[in-house]
C-alpha cells in the first residue's frame, strides 16, 4: 500500500530565501507525482505534476523533481514571497486513472 | 476560468442527521470525485464517478455514503446517518477526460461539523 510522507510538517523562512520541501513515497512504481497547494478556506490547486519517466518540472519559481528509486520528491521554490504562504501537497498515483494518494502536507510560512 | 463549485461551505449537523453536500462540476467535464480531510490528517480518497456509476471506493465509503449526479450538471455526497467522525472537510474534483489524475480541479470543500 502506498504511503506518502512530508518532512517537515511546518516551515518558516524569511522572505527571499529559497526553500526545499519533502517528500518520499513507499513505492516506487508511480504513475505520477503532483505538488499541490492549498490555501486555508480554498481548494487544492496543481502546481506541477511530474510523469514517472521524468525527473524534474518546472513553473517559474517551482521545481519539483523526482527520483523514483530512492522513492523521494522535492519541490523546490526559489526566491519566496510572503504569498507562497501555504500548505503544500504532495501526492502520488499508481496508475493512469488511479486516485491519488496525498501526504499530510508541509505548512510553509514566509516572513515578510 | 472555469471552477468546481462547492455548496455549502460549511455545515453543522446532530449525529444520526442526514446531509447532502453539493458540488457543480466543470462542465464539460466527465470524471467526478469526492475526498475528505479530517482536521490535522491526509486529504483522502472517497469515491470516483464515472458515467452515472461509480468506479472505485475506498474503505471509507460503506452503505452511509452514497452518490448521485441527478439532473446532469450536480454531484452530490450523502451521509445518511452522520457520526462525529465524519465531521471533516468534503472535496469535490472533476476531470475532463481519462488521465483523470493529471487534469483534477478541486472545490473549494464543504466543512461538515458534526455534533
Amino acid at each position: 500500500k502506498q504511503e506518502v510522507t512530508q518532512i517537515p510538517a511546518a516551515l518558516s523562512v524569511p522572505e527571499g530565501e529559497n526553500l526545499v520541501l519533502n517528500c518520499s513515497f513507499t513505492d516506487s512504481a508511480i504513475y505520477n507525482l503532483q505538488w499541490f497547494r492549498q490555501d486555508p478556506g480554498k481548494g487544492l490547486t496543481s502546481l506541477l505534476l511530474i510523469q514517472s519517466s521524468q525527473r524534474e518540472q518546472t513553473s517559474g519559481r517551482l521545481n519539483a523533481s523526482l527520483d523514483k528509486s530512492s522513492g523521494r520528491s522535492t519541490l523546490y521554490i526559489a526566491a519566496s514571497q510572503p504569498g507562497d504562504s501555504a500548505t503544500y501537497l504532495c501526492a502520488a498515483a499508481m496508475n493512469r486513472d488511479d486516485k491519488i494518494i496525498f501526504g499530510k502536507g508541509t505548512r510553509l510560512h514566509i516572513l515578510p | 476560468e472555469p471552477e468546481v463549485t462547492q455548496t455549502p461551505s460549511h455545515q453543522v449537523t446532530q449525529m444520526g442527521q442526514e446531509v447532502i453536500l453539493r458540488c457543480v462540476p466543470i462542465s464539460n467535464h466527465l470524471y467526478f470525485y469526492w475526498y475528505r480531510q479530517i482536521l490535522g490528517q491526509k486529504v483522502e480518497f472517497l469515491v470516483s464517478f464515472y458515467n452515472n456509476e461509480i468506479s472505485e471506493k475506498s474503505e471509507i465509503f460503506d452503505d452511509q455514503f452514497s452518490v448521485e449526479r441527478p439532473d446532469g450538471s450536480n454531484f452530490t455526497l450523502k451521509i445518511r446517518s452522520t457520526k462525529l467522525e465524519d465531521s471533516a472537510m468534503y472535496f469535490c474534483a472533476s476531470s475532463p477526460d481519462s488521465a483523470t489524475n493529471e487534469k483534477l480541479f478541486f472545490g473549494s470543500g464543504t466543512q461538515l461539523s458534526v455534533l
